[in-house]
C-alpha cells in the first residue's frame, strides 16, 4: 500500500480481556517496528523484527505483551489480560533496508496508530 | 542506555520568527540522532537526522539541527516559522551498534503565532 496502516484505529476493551492489533508495513520493508505513546509523551520502543525474525524486543513492558512477524509482512502486536495501564496510542512503523543507520535515505514511515482504551 | 531530553514541552513563538527546540541526549558510545515531527492527527515524520560527518544538517522545510558532541546537544533550529509548522516535535536517538533501537524524547509543541 501507500503507507503503512494499522487497524483497528481505535480499540476499546474491558479489564482482562485479551487484544491483538494489526500492522500493515510498506511494501517491500525489510524492517517493523512497535512503539506505544501515552498522551503528551514520545513515542517508547516496544520492538521490532527484520523479516520475520524479531530482533529486539527489549521493549515490551511484560509478558503480556508479545508480537508477532510470520511471513515478514503484517505484524500483530497481542496484549493478553489488558489492564487500564495499557491504555496508550500504540503506533507501528517500517523501513526500507533494515535499519536506520543504513544511509542517508533509510527513515521510518510510522502508521496513525491504533487507540487503544482499557475500561 | 541513551535517553533525550527535551527541556520545552511548549514554545510559543510569532510567524516568522526564529526558533530553536532544544535537545540534549546522554550516552557514553556514538549515537545517530533524528527530529520528528507529528502534525496533528498524522504519524510522525522524520524532519533530519544525523549519522555522521558535518555536524550541521539540513532537512525539510527549512528546518536544520546542529550535533554538538561536548555539550551531547542536537538542537533543532529554523530561521523563519509558519503557521503550517505548528505540529509537536520529538528529538530521537539511537546506540550504533542497536541503531534500530530507537528512543524518543517527550516533545516539543511548537504553536506558531500570526
Amino acid at each position: 500500500g501507500a503507507g503503512v496502516s494499522q487497524s483497528p484505529r481505535y480499540k476499546v476493551t474491558k479489564r482482562g480481556q485479551d487484544v491483538a492489533l494489526r500492522c500493515d508495513p510498506i511494501s517491500g520493508h525489510v524492517s517493523l517496528y512497535w512503539y506505544r505513546q501515552a498522551l503528551g509523551q514520545g513515542p517508547e520502543f516496544l520492538t521490532y523484527f527484520n523479516y520475520e525474525a524479531q530482533q529486539d524486543k527489549s521493549g515490551l513492558p511484560n509478558d503480556r505483551f508479545s508480537a508477532e512477524r510470520p511471513e515478514g509482512s503484517i505484524s500483530t502486536l497481542t496484549i493478553q489480560r489488558t489492564e487500564q495501564r495499557d491504555s496508550a496510542m500504540y503506533r507501528c512503523a517500517s523501513s526500507l533496508l533494515g535499519g536506520v543507520g543504513q544511509g542517508p535515505n533509510e527513515k521510518l514511515f510510522f502508521g496513525s496508530g491504533t487507540q487503544l482504551s482499557v475500561l | 542506555a541513551q535517553s533525550v531530553t527535551q527541556l520545552d514541552s511548549q514554545v510559543p513563538v510569532f510567524e516568522e520568527a526564529p526558533v530553536e527546540l532544544r535537545c540534549n541526549y546522554s550516552s557514553s558510545v556514538s549515537v545517530y540522532l533524528f527530529w520528528y515531527v507529528q502534525y496533528p492527527n498524522q504519524g510522525l515524520q522524520l524532519l533530519l537526522k544525523y549519522l555522521s560527518g558535518s555536524t550541521l544538517v539540513k532537512g525539510i522545510n527549512g528546518f536544520e539541527a546542529e550535533f554538538n558532541k561536548s555539550q551531547t546537544s542536537f538542537h533543532l533550529r529554523k530561521p523563519s516559522v509558519h503557521i503550517s509548522d505548528t505540529a509537536e516535535y520529538f528529538c530521537a536517538v539511537s546506540h550504533r551498534s542497536s541503531a534500530s533501537k530507537i528512543i524518543f524524547g517527550s516533545g516539543t509543541r511548537l504553536s506558531i503565532r500570526p
